[in-house]
């Protein structure tokens, strides 16, 4: 069974500081990885994807993820915060031998980005 | 650009009343997906379907559950009896074959009375 685990579930930034959400995994197979975000009343919309290819992913808006292995980690960063990038953000786990690949997904962490 | 979509966007249902949440899912895609996020909770895997035919389901989803793909565009989550824990977001997803994204639809409010 996989399980993923957020740190913090509210992380509070400066505009223009460095965002850091955190996300460790639990996978007894070699796992896909992905950051989603939430918007206020909307759907999840996926931010960026770790796929067994490069180790170090970007996405959309500036924003990137390192999967290290030896740590189970897949934290998400972007180097700058915008007020636009206050949202929840969920990291979500799937089983790469699994045809279905359900996702499992963190608590999540809403951001709050503060002029 | 496709996207899935979802509908009614909001349903208010008396208890033990009967709801059917609706998607449209993107139309070349193989594999449907609900999941629900209780208010303030993370988002729950539900059940997946592909090939006309439950794939794996969650604890929560027991037999007061179903899904069906009546038409081949529509694909359908069906409440028998609405308790007050249901109440939730709904969200539907879609996604190809292989390792790609899941593709979320903007969700059903669920609120039961």
């Amino acid at each position: 069974a996989q399980s993923v685990t957020q740190l913090g579930s509210h992380v509070s930034v400066s505009e223009g500081a460095l965002v850091l959400l955190r996300c460790n995994y639990s996978s007894s197979v070699p796992p896909y990885l992905f950051w989603y975000v939430q918007y206020p009343n909307q759907g999840l919309q996926l931010l960026l994807k770790y796929t067994s290819a490069a180790t170090l992913v970007k996405g959309i808006n500036g924003f990137e993820a390192e999967f290290k292995k030896s740590e189970t980690s897949f934290h998400l960063t972007k180097p700058s915060a915008h007020m636009s990038d206050a949202a929840e953000y969920f990291c979500a786990v799937s089983i790469t031998e699994a045809a279905g690949n359900k996702l499992t997904f963190g608590g999540g962490t809403r951001v709050l980005v503060k002029p | 650009e496709p996207e899935v979509t979802q509908t009614p966007s909001h349903q208010v249902t008396q208890m033990g009343q009967e709801v059917i949440l609706r998607c449209v899912p993107i139309s070349n895609h193989l594999y449907f997906y609900w999941y629900r996020q209780i208010l303030g909770q993370k988002v729950e895997f539900l059940v997946s379907f592909y090939n006309n035919e439950i794939s794996e389901k969650s604890e929560i989803f027991d037999d007061q559950f179903s899904v069906e793909r009546p038409d081949g565009s529509n694909f359908t989550l069906k409440i028998r009896s609405t308790k007050l824990e249901d109440s939730a977001m709904y969200f539907c997803a879609s996604k190809g074959i292989g390792p790609e994204t899941q593709y979320f639809g903007p969700g059903t409010r669920l609120l039961v009375l």
